[in-house]
C-alpha cells in the first residue's frame, strides 16, 4: 500500500522558514516523480511544485519560484520542501504527491497534509 | 500560468446527467492530453477519476466520462448518486514541467 506521511508543518512568522518532510513507501520512490500541492481550506488546489527521479529536473509555482526549494533522499526515501521568505498567502495543508504515467503528470496519491500557517 | 477556469458549482438530481467545464488556453489544455479529473469529498484527499483526457483509473465508475475540445475540457457524470456530491478539480500540463488546476467545482445532488 503506498503511504506518504508528511510532517514538518507549524505556525512561522512573515520571513520565517519551515522544512517539510513527506516519508513514501510501498512503492519505489527513486522512480517516482514527485510533486507538492497545497490547499487552503474550503478553497482549491494549487500545484507548488515538482521533483523528477534524480533531482535534475525541479520546477516551481510562480508564486514560490525562488522561495521554495524542493529536494529529495532516495536513500530514506523522503521528499522535501524547503520553505523561506514565508509569506501570509503561503498559509495551507502541503500535500506530498506522487506522480504516475509521463514524467509523473498525473497525481496518483496523495499524502494527508501538514498545515502551515503564517502569521504575525 | 493562471488557473484554469470552471464553474463554483453544479447541481443535478439523483439519475440526472451534469457537466463541469475547465477552460485553458492553448498553452495547457489545447496544447497537451495530460488532462485530468479529481474528485474531493470532505475531509478526504483528492482522487484522480481520468487522466489522459478520457481514460477512467480502474475503479471509476463508466458514468464518469471526459472529453476535450479546443483548450475547454469537460467531465459528465451520468447517473448521479448521492455519493457523487465532492469537489470536482480539472488538472493541466503546461509545458516545462508545469502543471495547472482549476479552481474547482462544488457538486450538489439534490
Amino acid at each position: 500500500e503506498v503511504q506518504l506521511v508528511e510532517a514538518g508543518g507549524g505556525s512561522v512568522h512573515p520571513g520565517g522558514s519551515l522544512r517539510l518532510s513527506c516519508a513514501a513507501s510501498g512503492f519505489v520512490f527513486r522512480s517516482s516523480w514527485m510533486h507538492w500541492v497545497r490547499q487552503v481550506q474550503g478553497q482549491g488546489l494549487v500545484w507548488v511544485s515538482t521533483i523528477n527521479t534524480d533531482e535534475t529536473t525541479t520546477t516551481y509555482a510562480d508564486s514560490v519560484e525562488g522561495r521554495f526549494t524542493v529536494s529529495r533522499d532516495n536513500v530514506r526515501d523522503i521528499l522535501f520542501l524547503q520553505m523561506d521568505s514565508l509569506r501570509a498567502e503561503d498559509a495551507a495543508v502541503y500535500h506530498c504527491v506522487r506522480g504516475t504515467s509521463d514524467f509523473g503528470v498525473y497525481f496518483e496519491n496523495w499524502g494527508r497534509g501538514t498545515l502551515v500557517t503564517v502569521s504575525s | 500560468h493562471s488557473a484554469l477556469t470552471q464553474p463554483r458549482s453544479v447541481s443535478g438530481s439523483p439519475g440526472q446527467s451534469v457537466t463541469i467545464s475547465c477552460t485553458g488556453t492553448r498553452s495547457d489544455i489545447g496544447n497537451y492530453v495530460y488532462v485530468s479529473w479529481y474528485q474531493q469529498h470532505p475531509g478526504k484527499v483528492p482522487k484522480v477519476i481520468i487522466f489522459d483526457v478520457d481514460k477512467r483509473p480502474s475503479g471509476v465508475p463508466h458514468r464518469f466520462s471526459g472529453s476535450k475540445s479546443g483548450n475547454t475540457a469537460s467531465l459528465t457524470i451520468s447517473g448521479l448518486q448521492s455519493d457523487d456530491e465532492a469537489d470536482y478539480y480539472c488538472c493541466s500540463y503546461a509545458g516545462g514541467y508545469i502543471t495547472v488546476f482549476g479552481g474547482g467545482t462544488k457538486l450538489t445532488v439534490l
